[in-house]
């Protein structure tokens, strides 16, 4: 399983826009990219899944360069709702699919 | 819509005693996983399933174990509490690759304190 990093933690305001930059320099070619939100006490909540260029949903974006080492997750006019810790995970659908390691997550404060 | 359940939601235990964790998925789930998060932590991965037979096998200490039976209902079973194990334990399901996604339904954790 590719290893990610991400920043620790981030802050911004009420209506920006964030993006969320992770790491993943040994990412194989069957690994998909997966971003997951948590909240405090509450299990983690799947955001988005891509593998290569750009995918959005009604939530967020995320965006894949072409060499897939790194990824980046957009989220458009955060709210204060939005402060939870994300995570980047990266992993084989087909055969690594059973096993989900979450790393050090990135933890996003919104302030009013 | 369905989610996945858990049960207890908390649970108070003494050292060295025993403990049963119970993890209902979504229907037509055939996969459970199960993690472990501890104040302040990242949630780690113990143990899968698939079809009622282990998938995968994380940092699960041998003190625990774990099935999945024919109702594709989870358990997890920890002996010999330690105060280490006091945690926030999570489970989720996921229907087989069929989505061909990543994507786990995550339950609302079962909170174990061990004093």
């Amino acid at each position: 399983l590719a290893k990610t990093t991400q920043p620790i933690s981030m802050d911004s305001y009420e209506g920006q826009e964030v993006n969320i930059t992770c790491s993943h320099n040994n990412i194989a070619t069957n690994d998909y990219i997966t971003w997951y939100q948590q909240f405090p006490s509450q299990g983690p909540r799947f955001i988005i899944q891509g593998y290569k260029t750009k995918v959005t949903n009604e939530v967020a974006s995320l965006f894949i360069p072409a060499d897939r080492k790194s990824s980046t997750l957009s989220l458009p006019r955060v709210s204060l709702s939005d402060t939870a810790v994300y995570y980047c995970l990266v992993g084989d659908i087909e055969t690594g699919g059973f096993k989900t390691i979450f790393g050090a997550g990135t933890r996003l404060f919104v302030k009013a | 819509a369905a989610g996945v359940i858990q049960s207890p939601r908390h649970l108070i235990k003494e050292k060295r005693e025993t403990a049963t964790l119970k993890c209902y998925p979504i229907p037509r789930h055939d996969t459970v996983y199960w993690y472990q998060q501890g104040p302040g932590q990242d949630p780690q991965f113990l143990i899968s399933f698939y079809e009622k037979m282990q998938s995968d096998k994380g940092s699960i200490p041998d003190r625990f174990s774990a099935q999945q039976f024919s109702d594709y209902h989870s358990e997890l079973n920890m002996s010999s509490l330690e105060l280490g194990d006091s945690a926030l334990y999570f489970c989720a399901s996921s229907p087989y690759r069929a989505e061909q996604s990543y994507e786990q339904y995550f339950g609302p954790g079962t909170r174990l304190t061990v004093t």
